[in-house]
Parts: structure tokens; C-alpha cells; sequence
């Protein structure tokens, strides 16, 4: 398996802009985790989806952050309107299922925001 | 309020010789705990599970174990290598039902040659 793929690896955009990231989770695996990662803060749940359905939403920022999962294969995070403290790494895991056997999250290389 | 707490300092050793990296927890009723290693410009990568029934877990060279009761996990690394350089993450899950690892800011170890 590829593992989990995110896209793009490295956005720059300006203030006001929206922004949509992508991921494509390991196949077969039910959950689904969009984390963000910055020096002050770490790595901070956003959202959790179960069997494509948002479980845990609590990390989200604001209403300017919203994040779908149509389908098991795809969700997207998106940013409207982004702000410079939007800056961060965004990474997606996926795992076979919280709470089973090892709870083991497979992380995709991440998303580098800069909002200028 | 919870707190994931794991040294905000670099570990600094020598090769060859055992890192042991320290992650304390409040507030936590974990069911378990996770460690995960980041190398720079990388996605974390799991490396170790423990229960909260177990008091400690193996896996080559690295050893965990997890005291409820002082609330902290403790991660060894024996024979270190400078490939073993990077950044040690715990995780524990929030409890009471939710599975949902919850990320400490993580340790940076350096194996100098």
C-alpha cells in the first residue's frame, strides 16, 4: 500500500485566500484524523471521522475551518478565509479502527500552510 | 486540565549508550499509550503500544513502560545509533470511552558518533 497521501506538500498563499487540502487514507481503514502540527503548540486534533462520518469535531479552530470525507477514500480540509496564524503542518492519518488492537495511526507526510 | 507533558529539552548522548525519555500525564485515564518517532519534514511514525494493564513492552531495542499510578511512561532505547536521532512522541488516548490519541509536544534525541 502507498500509504496515506497528502496533497499539496507544500502550500503558499495569501491572507483571505481559501485553502483546501487533500487526503487519501490507507485502504480499508475506517478512521480517519486531520491533525496540525506547529513549534508552540505541537500536534493538535482537528477532527476525527469514523466510517466517514466527523465523530469529534471539538479541535476545530473556527468556522473558517471545515473538513469533509465523502467517501472512504477521500477528505479534504478546508480554510476560508485563511489567516497568517493558520501557518502550520497539516497531517492526516488514518487507522484500521480506534480503540482496536494497536490504535496504531499511519500519518501521511503532511501539508506545509504558509499564509503570508 | 489534561496535560501531556515530555521534556521540551534535547537529550543529548553518546552512541552506544541508553536514551530513556520521560512522558508524564494529568488528568488522564488512559487505556493506553503510544509512542511515535518524527523525523524532520515527516509524518510521525508508530512505534510502540502499551495497555493500561501492562506494566512494561519490548520491541527490539527499544523498551516502554507505563506506571499509572506516578502517571508516566518512560521510553528506552538501548545500543542508541545516530540513526536514532529525531523526535519521540507520546500519545495517550483522553479515556472514558474515547480512543483518540491525544499528542505530547514530543522530545528531540541527539546521538552523537
Amino acid at each position: 500500500d502507498a500509504g496515506v497521501i497528502q496533497s499539496p506538500r507544500h502550500e503558499v498563499t495569501e491572507m483571505g485566500q481559501e485553502v483546501t487540502l487533500r487526503c487519501k487514507p490507507i485502504s480499508g481503514h475506517n478512521s480517519l484524523f486531520w491533525y496540525r502540527q506547529t513549534m508552540m503548540r505541537g500536534l493538535e486534533l482537528l477532527i476525527y471521522f469514523n466510517n466517514n462520518v466527523p465523530i469529534d469535531d471539538s479541535g476545530m479552530p473556527e468556522d473558517r475551518f471545515s473538513a469533509k470525507m465523502p467517501n472512504a477514500s477521500f477528505s479534504t480540509l478546508k480554510i476560508q478565509p485563511s489567516e497568517p496564524r493558520d501557518s502550520a503542518v497539516y497531517f492526516c492519518a488514518s487507522s484500521s479502527g480506534v480503540g482496536q488492537e494497536t490504535g496504531e495511526l499511519f500519518f501521511g507526510e503532511g501539508s506545509r500552510l504558509t499564509v503570508l | 486540565s489534561q496535560k501531556i507533558e515530555q521534556n521540551s529539552e534535547a537529550l543529548n548522548i553518546q552512541e552506544g549508550k541508553t536514551a530513556t525519555l520521560t512522558c508524564n500525564y494529568t488528568n488522564y485515564s488512559p487505556a493506553y499509550l503510544q509512542w511515535y518517532r518524527q523525523d524532520p519534514g515527516r509524518g510521525p511514525v508508530f512505534l510502540l503500544l502499551i495497555r493500561e494493564n501492562e506494566k512494561e513492552k519490548r520491541k527490539e531495542r527499544l523498551k516502554v513502560t507505563f506506571d499509572t499510578t506516578l502517571k508516566q511512561s518512560l521510553f528506552h532505547i538501548t545500543a542508541s545509533q545516530p540513526a536514532d536521532s529525531a523526535t519521540y512522541l507520546c500519545a495517550l488516548d483522553k479515556g472514558g470511552g474515547s480512543y483518540i490519541p491525544t499528542f505530547g509536544r514530543g522530545t528531540s534525541l541527539i546521538v552523537h558518533p
